[in-house]
């Protein structure tokens, strides 16, 4: 069975902080994803990897950088977070070709 | 620019009879399409997908109907249990691409 691990379920930081959201996947895939959700926008993706140290600008990247220095670990990073920001954060893994297996969130609260 | 809309934000359902959930789509690139169910707290989970060389897919319970034409997809489901009450979003990519749009989910309600 797949396993995608975020590393926190809830987060609170303050305005203009950094704050790192870790993922982790089990399954070796090659393909790794950041989304949003937000009540009646859906999941909107922020970035996507398709291999180690590659990373490509989803529909809204603004505010936000990621990280994969390895295979099953891929990172979003908000440079300086802002109240906008607050957001249920999901990350997914694929093997290409393959349906998404997606993690159990991250709600984070911006103050 | 919503590609893929789903236009019921919920619906409700009597247990037992069929729970049908809509989705529409305005990129005619878009080939792949899925369906993902959520719980409250937890990710999504892959539902049932269906590819554009097929107009219907089933799984089970659950049926995916796809109108190219219409740029139309609904998900079935029969007969409907208490346990499907959750979000549902459709999805679709289109080929060679990694990347799925999501539409913005419909809350299915089971009333027992």
């Amino acid at each position: 069975d797949v396993k995608v691990t975020q590393s926190s379920r809830y987060l609170v930081k303050r305005t203009g902080e950094k704050v790192f959201l870790e993922c982790v996947q089990d399954m070796d895939h090659e393909n790794m994803f950041w989304y949003r959700q937000d009540p009646g926008l859906g999941l909107r993706l922020i970035y996507f990897s398709y291999d180690v140290k590659m990373k490509e600008k989803g529909d809204i990247p603004e505010g936000y950088s990621v990280s994969r220095e390895k295979k099953e670990r891929f990172s979003l990073i908000l440079e300086s977070a802002s109240t906008n920001q607050t957001s249920m954060y999901l990350c997914a893994s694929r093997r290409t070709g393959q349906p998404q297996h997606f993690g159990d969130g991250t709600r984070l609260s911006i103050l | 620019d919503q590609q893929v809309k789903q236009n019921s934000p919920s619906l409700s359902v009597q247990e037992g009879r069929i729970s049908i959930l809509n989705c529409d789509y305005t990129n005619s690139m878009f080939d792949y399409f899925l369906w993902y169910k959520k719980y409250p707290a937890e990710g999504p989970t892959f539902l049932i997908s269906i590819s554009s060389i097929k107009d219907k897919n089933e799984d089970g319970r659950f049926t995916v109907f796809l109108n190219k034409s219409a740029k139309h997809l609904s998900l079935h489901i029969v007969p409907s249990q208490p346990g499907d009450s959750a979000v549902y979003f459709c999805a679709a990519s289109s080929f060679g691409n990694e990347k799925l749009t999501f539409g913005t989910g419909t809350r299915l309600t089971i009333i027992p």
